[in-house]
């Protein structure tokens, strides 16, 4: 059965540090990864997408990376920030032809100030 | 541009009451998604559609039927509705399966 896990559930860092947050996911066949963020109350924003050949991706302060043989991927964030605060989730699809993402159930992210 | 555009926003029904959510995207995705959001359990896909005309199952499609009549919107539906589908229910397109996912906004659903 294909699954996607987060660990850990929740985080809570200081302001300014780095952080990586974990994803892992069974059958390293996949097609994609997504990287969401998600506010209380709120829709999901995209943050990186990586396909199965890339090896990373990046946009700001963000990184994500991809290695498809140990089945993980991470996401970096460099000098957190409380506007940081959010929770955090990964997505991901295989190449088994059915074009759906499966979800992890997220971490919660909590900068303090 | 609105993107995802979900209807409504908040709903409350009495067990055993149907409804339509309806979907719209205006950037002219192909593919079509479903989702319901439970505390503790993520994102589960209900039903998706690859294309006008066409839906599919996904991970608990019990208890809900699925429309693509236009390419544009992506309905959702409940005949008959129980608490357990009490839930946030997420909206979700893409133009092909190598492009991001865009969601809309949620539509907070409560079954008493």
């Amino acid at each position: 059965k294909q699954e996607v896990t987060q660990i850990p559930a929740a985080l809570s860092v200081p302001e300014g540090e780095n952080l990586v947050l974990n994803c892992s996911f069974t059958d390293s066949a996949i097609y994609n990864l997504q990287w969401f963020r998600q506010d209380p109350g709120k829709g999901l924003t995209s943050l990186l997408l990586i396909q199965s050949s890339q090896r990373e991706q990046t946009s700001g302060r963000l990184n994500a990376s991809l290695d498809k043989s140990s089945g993980r991927s991470t996401l970096y964030i460099a000098a957190s920030q409380p506007g940081d605060s959010a929770t955090y989730l990964c997505a991901v699809g295989w190449t088994s032809g059915t074009y759906k993402y499966i979800f992890g159930t997220g971490t919660r992210l909590k900068v303090l100030a | 541009n609105a993107g995802v555009t979900q209807t409504p926003k908040f709903r409350v029904l009495k067990t055993g009451q149907s409804m339509t959510l309806l979907c719209a995207q205006d950037m002219n995705h192909e593919y079509m998604y479903w989702y319901r959001q439970d505390p503790g359990m993520g994102l589960r896909l209900i039903h998706y559609s690859v294309g006008e005309g066409t839906t599919a199952k996904g991970e608990v499609p019990d208890g809900y039927n699925v429309s693509r009549l236009k390419k544009q919107n992506f309905l959702l539906g409940l005949e008959s509705a129980a608490p357990s589908q009490t839930s946030v229910y997420f909206c979700a397109s893409r133009f092909t399966g190598s492009t991001p996912l865009h969601f809309g906004n949620g539509t907070r659903l409560t079954v008493t």
